[in-house]
């Protein structure tokens, strides 16, 4: 199947730093990308869903100037989520899906640690 | 009232058992319909689309019943590995995938 990773894996920083993460389609051109957010023993929730050269779409009671979402081209969105605090510490993953295609393919997830 | 509905569980067979998971949704105009595994502390994966007509992949099979908003899925012959969350997803026509809660799976030697 189709391979999206993600960087990095996983981070521990301060209260208050920003935090960004990538999330590539390797062998495909993912013409949109999904950010999810999951929380322990909670299902993924998705954050926001972007299509590549044009503005995230962000569910409702996501903030998109807290996480900021870009597409810049078919094989890389990045999220960063700015002035992270102890609440935002969660597994973010994004998934990724090509023009043809419905399938999503997940990439392996990125633990955030906010102390 | 959530979009996808799952008992959590934890189910706790014996290997060789058979056992079944359920799922209800609640959005009528809901396109497709997915079980999705997930191990711990990893990203989910896909285990098998679901549709009307039943559906099977060796010892799993799944099925959908669009009039009760229902999915199933069935495992059969229980192995250590199948221990897991299956996560029921469901793809809104505006290809968003809504995920449910999951259901922990562990079998038992």
């Amino acid at each position: 199947g189709a391979v999206v990773s993600q960087h990095p894996s996983w981070v521990i920083c301060k209260s208050g730093t920003s935090v960004k993460i990538e999330c590539r389609s390797l062998d495909f051109q993912a013409t949109t990308m999904f950010w999810y957010r999951q929380f322990p023993k909670q299902s993924l929730m998705l954050m926001a869903t972007s299509n590549e050269g044009s503005k995230a779409t962000y569910e409702q009671g996501v903030e998109k100037d807290k996480f900021l979402i870009n597409h810049a081209s078919l094989t890389l969105s990045t999220l960063t989520v700015t002035s992270a605090h102890p609440e935002d510490s969660s597994f973010y993953i994004c998934s990724a899906r090509g023009q043809v295609q419905e399938t999503q393919y997940f990439g392996p997830g990125t633990r955030l640690l906010v102390l | 009232r959530k979009e996808v509905e799952q008992d959590p569980g934890p189910f706790n067979v014996p290997e060789g058992a058979t056992v079944a998971f359920n799922c209800t949704y609640s959005n009528s105009a809901s396109q497709s319909f997915f079980w999705y595994r997930q191990d711990c502390r990893k990203e989910p994966k896909l285990l098998m689309s679901v549709y009307s007509s039943g559906n099977e992949d060796g010892r799993f099979t799944a099925q959908l019943n669009r009039a009760s908003q229902y999915i199933s899925l069935l495992i059969r012959d229980s192995k250590l590995s199948d221990s897991a969350t299956y996560l029921c997803v469901v793809n809104r026509n505006t290809g968003k995938l809504i995920f449910g809660q999951g259901t922990t799976l562990q079998v038992k030697p």
